[in-house]
């Protein structure tokens, strides 16, 4: 089945330690996105691509970077986790933007 | 700045009732979109109602848009334990992206 994946679904990292958390799918679709979502809140859009076109949010960490090798995956880097940046992060693609999006199962990310 | 406002932020009724949430918005948007939320898991589409739509159906969903009061309404009817869930509405405003609300917990009791 045409599907999003992201792995690990847990994480457990140090303070300061980087991690990088993947995201892949198989829907050929042209937008994937990044969401931070914290405890009973909203996500939080991180950032997206569009094709290769990379779009950063204005308020998104510098701590946060983000690579998409090819159309199928896309990694988030956290280059410096605190233990603000404890969360679920959500991947989500779509065909087009502003389409429905289809998201990943989520990484539960834990920061020591 | 956080476009979509849900009410109620909770919602507890009996297994067969209806549900109904609410979502106000701020700017003019090409869609709105309404999404349901597992605890721990990820979000799952439910349906998208374009900005020249006024209502639309899917099953036991039934959305509104009033782009005059900037807000939608989603009904979930005979509700079923399987209901609960938060659902968090989004809107597209032009921009490559959604901007979701903070959502409504639903709980139904069985």
């Amino acid at each position: 089945d045409a599907m999003v994946i992201q792995n690990p679904r847990y994480q457990v990292t140090q303070f300061g330690k980087p991690v990088t958390l993947s995201c892949s799918q198989t829907l050929n679709h042209n937008v994937m996105y990044w969401y931070q979502q914290k405890s009973s809140q909203a996500p939080k859009l991180l950032f997206h691509y569009y094709d290769k076109d990379f779009n950063n949010e204005a308020d998104t960490p510098d701590n946060f970077q983000s690579r998409r090798p090819n159309t199928s995956f896309c990694f988030l880097d956290i280059r410096s986790p605190g233990l603000g940046d404890a969360a679920m992060y959500l991947c989500a693609t779509s065909r087009e933007s502003n389409n429905e999006q289809f998201f990943g199962p989520g990484t539960r990310l834990t920061v020591l | 700045s956080q476009q979509g406002e849900e009410d109620p932020q909770a919602l507890s009724i009996q297994e067969g009732e209806n549900a109904t949430m609410n979502c106000s918005y701020k700017t003019s948007i090409n869609n709105l979109q309404w999404y349901r939320q597992n605890s721990g898991r990820g979000l799952v589409h439910l349906i998208l109602i374009r900005s020249n739509e006024r209502e639309k159906h899917s099953g036991r969903l039934r959305v509104t848009l009033d782009t005059s009061k900037k807000s939608s309404s989603l009904l979930i009817t005979a509700s079923r334990a399987a209901d609960t869930a938060s659902y968090f509405c989004a809107t597209s405003q032009g921009a490559q992206k959604l901007v979701f609300g903070q959502g409504t917990r639903l709980t139904i009791n069985p």
